[in-house]
């Protein structure tokens, strides 16, 4: 089976624009989580859904949000970007809330100007 | 303080000894995740587990609950373990479930 995939794998934006980030999961897996690793805080949780559904949302601004389409393919879209946005965005699917194992995708480097 | 915890946050090696990594946290968890990541970004889940003993090759993992405290043993290390190892506590909230993640533990083997 293909792996998790992101696209793009890197990105340069500029402060006020807004991204959308795109993860493909694995065939068959129906849960999508997405995190943030920076140097200074380390990874983070930002969402997960499940079938369609946003199950837990982490601390983040209103301005991180995402969505799940029915082939489980998840988005997630940073609106008026900051300097602080700057960061690698991994997701990782799941075949589903009971079995948790984590596939983690090569990520999405954002960098913010 | 953290809610996930590890020790030491370097760790430098000569190639063939064996290393511990180790891993607090102070939550209630479902499971605990070792995952390692290489340079350029990548991250690979090495184990997951909820109580007692797991193994993988020359990797082992172990997990304390009632102590609250996992371990990630490299026997025979080789330079191609160099990365960083974190720990990843999965817990459950009102508003579901979530991984919080330890600092990392940056792992040199030398030859």
């Amino acid at each position: 089976k293909a792996g998790v995939t992101q696209t793009p794998r890197y990105l340069i934006k500029t402060r006020g624009q807004q991204v959308t980030l795109s993860c493909s999961p694995i065939s068959g897996h129906r849960s999508v989580s997405w995190y943030q690793q920076t140097p200074g805080q380390g990874l983070q949780f930002l969402f997960e859904y499940f079938s369609e559904t946003q199950r837990n949302k982490g601390n983040f601004p209103g301005r991180f949000s995402g969505r799940q389409f029915s082939n489980s393919r998840s988005e997630m879209n940073v609106s008026t970007l900051e300097l602080g946005d700057s960061a690698l965005y991994l997701c990782a699917s799941s075949p589903g809330q009971a079995r948790l194992e984590q596939y983690f995708g090569p990520g999405t480097r954002l960098t913010v100007t | 303080k953290n809610e996930v915890e590890q020790s030491p946050q370097n760790l430098t090696a000569q190639e063939g000894e064996f290393i511990t990594i180790n891993c607090s946290y102070s939550v209630g968890i479902s499971a605990l995740h070792w995952l390692q990541q290489h340079p350029g970004g990548g991250i690979v889940s090495l184990f997951m587990l909820s109580s007692g003993k797991k193994k993988h090759g020359r990797l082992i993992a172990t997990i304390n609950i009632q102590e609250k405290h996992s371990s990630l043993h490299i026997t025979a290390s080789h330079p191609r373990d160099s990365a960083v190892y974190i720990c990843a506590v999965r817990s459950w909230q009102t508003s579901g479930s979530r991984l919080t993640f330890g600092e990392g533990t940056q792992l040199t083997v030398n030859p």
